[in-house]
C-alpha cells in the first residue's frame, strides 16, 4: 500500500501548478483521499479531500483556487493549483483518510494511515 | 472551525522516560482524534487513531486516552527513534480536519 506524490516545483505568484498521487496497493477510488500541506517550519494544514462518491471538499484558504479530481483509471488523485500565492509555498502530502460518516455524522475514525512522500511547492517571482 | 492546541510546544526527555502530550479541542470532539509522529523531512506517521487505538504496527510503549476535549498521548518508555513532533489532529468536523500545532521531543 504506498502513495506516491509529485508534481511540485517553482511557480511564480499567480501561476499553476498540478500535483498528482498515485495509489498502489488499494483502491483510492473506494476511500477518501486528503491533500495536506506543511509550510516551511510550521505545522499541518488540511488542504482538500474528494469522497468516495467523488464529492470535493476545500479549506477557506484554498477554495475557489484549487481544484481535487480523480482518475480511476490511473489510480491518481490530483490537486489543481491555480492562482497561486506566496503563501501556498509548503510541502503538499496525500493521504488516505478512514472516517466512517453515516447522516448522523462521524460514527467512527481511523486516522489519515498512508501518507505520500510529499512534493515541495515554492511561489516565488 | 475546531481549534486544537498541544502543549508543550516542546520537551527535552531522556532515553527511558516516561512523557505526556496533552492535546485540548475548542469543542466537544467525542474520541475522533488521531496522534502522528513525523520525523525531519519525511512524512507524518499514524500512530493511535480514535483517541485511544494503537495503529497496527506501532510499539505499545505509545498509548493514547481521552475524550470530549482533553486527550494525551504518552510514550511509556523513550526509545531513541521517538525523538521527533507530535501532531495532534480532529475529524469531528470531517472533512474540515484540524491539526494540533505539534510538539517537538528533544533529547536531553
Amino acid at each position: 500500500v504506498l502513495l506516491v506524490v509529485c508534481g511540485g516545483g517553482l511557480a511564480q505568484p499567480g501561476g499553476s501548478l498540478r500535483l498528482s498521487c498515485a495509489a498502489s496497493g488499494f483502491s483510492a477510488s473506494g476511500h477518501y483521499m486528503s491533500w495536506v500541506r506543511q509550510a516551511p517550519g510550521k505545522g499541518l494544514e488540511w488542504v482538500s479531500l474528494i469522497y468516495a462518491g467523488g464529492s470535493p471538499y476545500y479549506a477557506d484558504s484554498v477554495k475557489g483556487r484549487f481544484s481535487i479530481s480523480r482518475d480511476n483509471l490511473m489510480n491518481t488523485v490530483y490537486l489543481q493549483l491555480n492562482g497561486l500565492r506566496a503563501e501556498d509555498t509548503a510541502v503538499y502530502y496525500c493521504a488516505r483518510d478512514l472516517p466512517t460518516i453515516t447522516i448522523f455524522g462521524v460514527e467512527d475514525y481511523h486516522g489519515m494511515d498512508v501518507w505520500g512522500q510529499g512534493t515541495t511547492v515554492t511561489v516565488s517571482s | 472551525d475546531i481549534q486544537m492546541t498541544q502543549s508543550p510546544s516542546s520537551v527535552s526527555a531522556s532515553v527511558g522516560d516516561r512523557v505526556t502530550i496533552t492535546c485540548r479541542a475548542s469543542e466537544d470532539i467525542s474520541t475522533w482524534l488521531a496522534w502522528y509522529q513525523q520525523k525531519p523531512g519525511k512524512a507524518p506517521k499514524l500512530l493511535i487513531y480514535a483517541a485511544s487505538h494503537l495503529q497496527t504496527g506501532v510499539p505499545s510503549r505509545f498509548s493514547g486516552s481521552g475524550s470530549g476535549t482533553d486527550f494525551t498521548l504518552t510514550i511509556s518508555s523513550l526509545q531513541p527513534e521517538d525523538f521527533a513532533t507530535y501532531f495532534c489532529q480532529q475529524a469531528n468536523s470531517f472533512p474540515s480536519i484540524t491539526f494540533g500545532q505539534g510538539t517537538r521531543l528533544e533529547i536531553k
